[in-house]
């Protein structure tokens, strides 16, 4: 069975800062990898994907995430926090074949003046 | 592009009573899905269907029904509501489901409480 850990509920970063969120999977085959953004009171919205190829993946609003085969690792990054990415933000993963995508719990990303 | 439409935004019920939760996309996507979310609980599949005039179960499909009425329409309903089906349920659909790296689309949710 495939699964998704994303080990903090809440990362705080000042402005200005690099940001990491952390999400970890398993899965018994290939992964497909994927990181959304949930902002109050709204649907998720995509912001990139990992399915093969070079490790880093660039998608939106400058996040960028780097996969980590041999940690299983994805984790969510940008090199300058601004104060309206605060959102929660949520890690999924599909195995290729497999026909459901999985999500962690998501972890709130609070990004002070 | 309206992308995905959910109705409605909020509701209410008593236990007992039904309700049907109505999406709707104008991508001309394959697939449609709908989860809920709990807080602490991340996203949860309730049901998918990965083409049209095909539904599967998802992880918690019990006391739930699904239509994918055409390629547009997948309606979620709730036959006898219980105070645990107190969630907001988000309707998604994506170029192809099964096994696809195809990123899911979302709509805005609906909030519903059952009392």
């Amino acid at each position: 069975a495939q699964s998704v850990a994303q080990p903090e509920d809440q990362v705080n970063v000042a402005e200005g800062n690099p940001l990491t969120v952390k999400c970890t999977y398993s899965v018994s085959g290939n992964p497909y990898l994927f990181w959304y953004v949930q902002y109050p009171n709204r649907g998720l919205q995509f912001l990139l994907k990992y399915i093969t190829g070079d490790n880093l993946v660039k998608g939106s609003y400058g996040f960028e995430a780097e996969f980590n085969k041999s940690q299983t690792s994805f984790h969510l990054k940008k090199p300058s926090a601004l104060v309206s990415d605060s959102a929660l933000y949520f890690c999924a993963v599909r195995e290729g074949g497999y026909s459901t995508l999985t999500f962690g719990k998501g972890t709130m990303l609070l990004v002070s003046p | 592009n309206a992308g995905v439409t959910q109705t409605p935004k909020f509701q209410v019920l008593k236990t007992g009573q039904s309700m049907t939760l109505q999406c709707a996309q104008d991508m001309n996507h394959n697939s449609m899905y709908w989860y809920r979310q709990d807080p602490g609980m991340g996203l949860r599949l309730i049901y998918y269907s990965a083409s049209e005039g095909t539904t599967d179960k998802g992880e918690v499909p019990n006391g739930y029904n699904v239509s994918r009425l055409n390629k547009r329409e997948f309606s979620l309903r709730l036959e006898s509501a219980a105070p645990s089906q107190t969630s907001v349920y988000f309707c998604a659909s994506s170029e192809e489901g099964r096994g696809s790296y195809y990123e899911q689309y979302f709509g805005p949710g609906t909030r519903l409480t059952v009392t």
